[in-house]
């Protein structure tokens, strides 16, 4: 878990900001999740990547959101123009998974979002 | 669209106790069923079940698939207070390449 490294891990944000939240994988991964946790609610998958590459945004709102994962650096997980329905914790994971091959995922410590 | 439902949503037990919590499944290119145990932050893998009826274990704990009903369970024996936590079930669909959370069952332990 420890290697999964996201941050901040609390970011204070007014209504209309932007929040931008990052997440370095663990050493040896190139997939990344990230996944919204509401209170009193799971893990909510949003947007799967690797690098240079989205594959999956299935789970993301289609205005205001934004993921990358550039070749080199940490994923970016980009929120414009929040509103308070966005205050969250986004968790990121990680994996090593190869195609046909499949180990858990890796979870970050989480950013906690709050929109004031 | 892939669905993985947890039940009970909460519980509350005493030390000792012994709990299980279940866990169904609707996930197309169905490869594994995951539990996870969060406390506060980030969810810690428990268990990994890919194959019916071969129980997991960890100490206290032990998990089971039925891959025809499309269900798990996760048992805890002997119920401690740092039991107490979110316990969060997913289903990983192989040719999405994700998993799908459930809502969590909340167990509460108390001494």
């Amino acid at each position: 878990n420890a290697g999964v490294m996201q941050n901040p891990r609390h970011l204070v944000r007014r209504r209309g900001q932007e929040a931008r939240l990052r997440c370095s994988p663990m050493k040896g991964h190139s997939h990344v999740y990230w996944y919204r946790q509401l209170p009193e609610e799971g893990l909510k998958f949003m947007v799967y990547l690797q690098k240079e590459n989205i594959i999956d945004e299935s789970g993301m709102p289609k205005e205001r959101f934004s993921a990358e994962f550039p070749k080199e650096g940490p994923s970016i997980l980009r929120i414009q123009q929040v509103v308070r329905g966005d205050s969250a914790a986004y968790f990121c994971a990680s994996s090593p998974r190869d195609p046909g091959t499949f180990t858990e995922a890796f979870f970050g410590q989480g950013t906690r979002l709050t929109v004031v | 669209e892939d669905k993985v439902v947890q039940s009970p949503l909460s519980l509350v037990v005493h030390e000792g106790d012994t709990v299980t919590l279940n866990c169904s499944y609707e996930v197309t290119n169905f490869r594994s069923l995951l539990w996870y145990k969060q406390e506060k932050k980030a969810p810690t893998f428990l268990f990994m079940l890919t194959s019916s009826g071969i129980e997991k274990k960890s100490g206290r704990l032990s998990s089971i698939l039925d891959k025809k009903e499309l269900f798990s369970i996760l048992n805890i024996t002997a119920t401690q207070t740092g039991d107490s936590a979110v316990y969060l079930c997913a289903g990983y669909n192989t040719n999405a390449g994700k998993s799908t959370f459930g809502d969590g069952t909340t167990l509460t332990v108390k001494p």
